[in-house]
């Protein structure tokens, strides 16, 4: 079971809009910056988004992220069928002293 | 460019303790504020965050496997290795290694290796 929680699946349409969810606790998303991973079929993980809502170097836009209380939202616009991977929310779990992360949510570009 | 590369066995017997290596570049662990982790993945299960260690040798464990891992480094070597006793069939996974740069995430990512642990 993982610490942080996110729907196991969401789907949408080419070129619409989909948000990802992640919910946890005080010691965690409550006090400490969530970051994004994408992963497509067979690869390593890739940073997206990180300090909730930063995009490293080469992510486009159309991924964004935000944080309110113990809760985070990934969001994807414009999706692409190349964007049908797995999406995971990682942070630091301050009573744990130790990373988190969510049990990863499946994107289907139907 | 920063790149990190895992290795070690594919495969371990129960009980056996299992070693694997980051090799890295791009990036120097003596950096304030950097450090490199230790992620794994059971085939078709979600990520699991097993280990940190700072550019100050700080290190951090998974309060679950802590009494199980040790990382440790070798910054004249650009590596870091992660130790795991007793190994069980349910540590059958991925194992990634990734930066920890002064942001709180991990990137890049190592491309990952898989250990089997089967008799």
């Amino acid at each position: 079971q993982s610490v942080l929680t996110q729907p196991p699946s969401v789907s949408a349409a080419p070129g619409q809009k989909v948000t990802i969810s992640c919910s946890g606790g005080g010691s965690n998303i409550g006090n400490n910056y969530v970051s994004w991973y994408q992963q497509l079929p067979g690869t390593a993980p890739k940073l997206l988004i990180f300090d909730n809502n930063k995009r490293p170097s080469g992510i486009p836009d159309r991924f964004s992220g935000s944080k309110s209380g113990t809760s985070a939202t990934l969001g994807i616009t414009g999706l692409q069928t190349g964007d049908e991977a797995d999406y995971y929310c990682g942070t630091w779990d301050s009573s744990l002293s130790a990373g988190v992360f969510g049990g990863g949510t499946k994107l289907t570009v139907l | 460019q920063i790149t990190l590369k895992e290795s070690g066995p594919t495969l371990v017997k129960p009980t056996q303790t299992l070693t694997l290596t980051c090799t890295f570049s791009g990036f120097s662990l003596t950096t304030l504020g950097v450090g490199v982790g230790w992620i794994r993945q059971p085939p078709g299960k979600p990520l699991e965050w097993l280990a940190l260690v700072y550019w100050d040798d700080d290190k951090r464990y998974s309060p679950s496997l802590k009494s199980r891992l040790t990382i440790t480094t070798d910054t004249s070597k650009n590596q870091v290795v992660l130790t795991m006793t007793n190994m069980d069939p349910v540590d059958t996974a991925t194992y990634y290694c990734a930066h920890w740069p002064t942001s709180s995430a991990f990137g890049p990512w190592g491309q990952g290796t898989l250990v089997t642990v089967s008799s």
